[in-house]
């Protein structure tokens, strides 16, 4: 079954100190991993797209990173402005005019001052 | 800008209410999808359309019904059939079912009276 799971649940950190989220997933034929950023009581809000292990993206003090079953999100010297829940989905499937998008839980990143 | 605007931002339903969930967007995508969040839990697609006059169900439809009279609107209509319907209702737009990112509203938090 395909399947995707984020780690921590929920992550709390002192404002400068580097860290790392864990996505998982078990699909067949990734087709593209993403990683969207959501504030309480707002809509995901799009951040990165991998398609190939060994690939890398940046944007300010994040990184995303993928492997053939993880994706890491990497925040460097946080700051209390990137508190927000951060979410991972999966596009998983034969090329067809529709291929399902599997999204985890999410993780809830607090940056504390 | 261009965007996806959900109205209300709060909603209420009464016992055997049917109420109806707006989503407009201009971006011109002629993908929508209609997702709901529950704590703890991944995106669940309810509905998604490719285009206008056309709509698939999709995970978890029982108890919901759209439609996509105009490319820029699919509303998202809650029966009473729906038993748990108290949730987070996100709607997404696309260029296309394949593409990615998806552009995510502010959605609509749902409430049983």
């Amino acid at each position: 079954e395909d399947q995707v799971t984020q780690s921590p649940e929920a992550l709390r950190l002192q404002e400068g100190e580097s860290s790392s989220l864990n996505c998982s997933y078990t699909v067949s034929g990734l087709r593209g991993l993403f990683w969207y950023r959501q504030d309480p009581g707002k809509g995901p809000e799009f951040l990165f797209t991998l398609y190939s292990a060994g690939e890398e993206k940046e944007k300010e003090r994040l990184k995303a990173t993928l492997t053939k079953k993880e994706s890491f999100l990497h925040i460097t010297a946080p700051k209390p402005e990137d508190s927000a829940t951060y979410l991972c989905a999966v596009r998983a499937g034969r090329k067809t005019s529709y291929d399902k998008v599997i999204f985890g839980p999410g993780t809830s990143l607090s940056v504390i001052p | 800008d261009g965007g996806i605007t959900q109205s209300p931002k709060y909603l209420f339903r009464k016992e055997g209410q049917n109420v109806t969930l707006s989503c407009e967007q201009n971006l011109n995508h002629d993908a929508m999808y209609w997702y709901r969040q529950d704590p703890g839990q991944g995106l669940r697609l309810i509905y998604y359309s490719q285009i206008v006059n056309d709509f698939q169900k999709g995970d978890i439809a029982e108890g919901y019904s759209v439609s996509r009279e105009k490319k820029e609107s699919f509303p998202l209509t809650v029966t009473s059939a729906q038993k748990n319907p108290t949730a987070f209702y996100l709607c997404a737009s696309s260029m296309r079912t394949g593409s990615q990112p998806q552009h995510f509203g502010d959605g609509t938090r749902l409430s049983i009276l």
